[in-house]
């Protein structure tokens, strides 16, 4: 399958500081990149649609302001999580649309562990 | 009422046996059915994808979609320890590059 690259893959950080989490397709370009949010022994939960050159579609509840979402090019989305604090602690995974034929699928990054201390 | 109902399991089995997992769900637009599979702390990892209702078999996995009762399944044959993992379906209404509707996702230990 196709090959999309979350990094890093864990991350440890204070409270109050911002944190980066890049996502790419490797060998595809994608139009439509999504954020989700897991914690432990949970779902996936969606928190933004992102397309290339436009702004990000956010899902109720989550604040668009705290989670800066950047897709710059069609290999490149970026979350920045600002200001984190504990509650932001969770598990990130991000995920890319890849048109196959006549349908699309949807392949995963490996995911990135925030802590905040 | 979840959209996605999926029995969290644990679901334990012996080495060889079959495994069968299903999720049921509420939303008659879903169109696009597929299974995940998710080992502890990484990215989902696409197992099966299916449009509408019917049967799609792939190597030991095999997905069905009943439309009519909004029930799908996977059945992993032959399952091996390394099948041992969390297992989600998803949904979608339009294609699946749309986003999509998770269930909660079982948790399988296949047992040597």
């Amino acid at each position: 399958g196709a090959v999309v690259s979350q990094h890093p893959s864990w991350v440890i950080c204070k409270s109050g500081t911002s944190v980066k989490i890049e996502c790419r397709s490797l060998d595809f370009q994608a139009t439509t990149m999504f954020w989700y949010r897991q914690f432990p022994k949970q779902s996936l939960m969606l928190m933004a649609t992102s397309n290339e050159g436009s702004k990000a579609t956010y899902e109720q509840g989550v604040e668009k302001d705290k989670f800066l979402i950047n897709h710059a090019s069609l290999t490149l989305s970026t979350l920045t999580v600002t200001s984190a604090h504990p509650e932001d602690s969770s598990f990130y995974i991000c995920s890319a649309s890849l048109p196959v034929a006549t349908n699309e699928k949807l392949f995963f990054g490996s995911g990135t562990q925030l802590s905040v201390l | 009422q979840k959209e996605v109902e999926q029995d969290p399991g644990p679901l334990s089995v012996p080495e060889g046996a079959i495994v069968s997992l299903n999720c049921t769900y509420s939303n008659s637009a879903f169109q696009y059915f597929m299974w995940y599979r998710q080992y502890s702390r990484k990215g989902p990892e696409l197992l099966m994808y299916t449009y509408s209702s019917g049967n799609k078999e792939d190597g030991r996995f095999t997905a069905q979609v009943d439309k009519s009762s909004k029930y799908i399944s996977l059945f992993i044959r032959d399952s091996q320890p390394s099948d041992s993992a969390t297992y989600l379906c998803a949904m979608s209404v339009g294609a699946a590059g749309n986003k999509l509707t998770f269930g909660g996702g079982t948790r399988v230990l296949v047992k040597p």
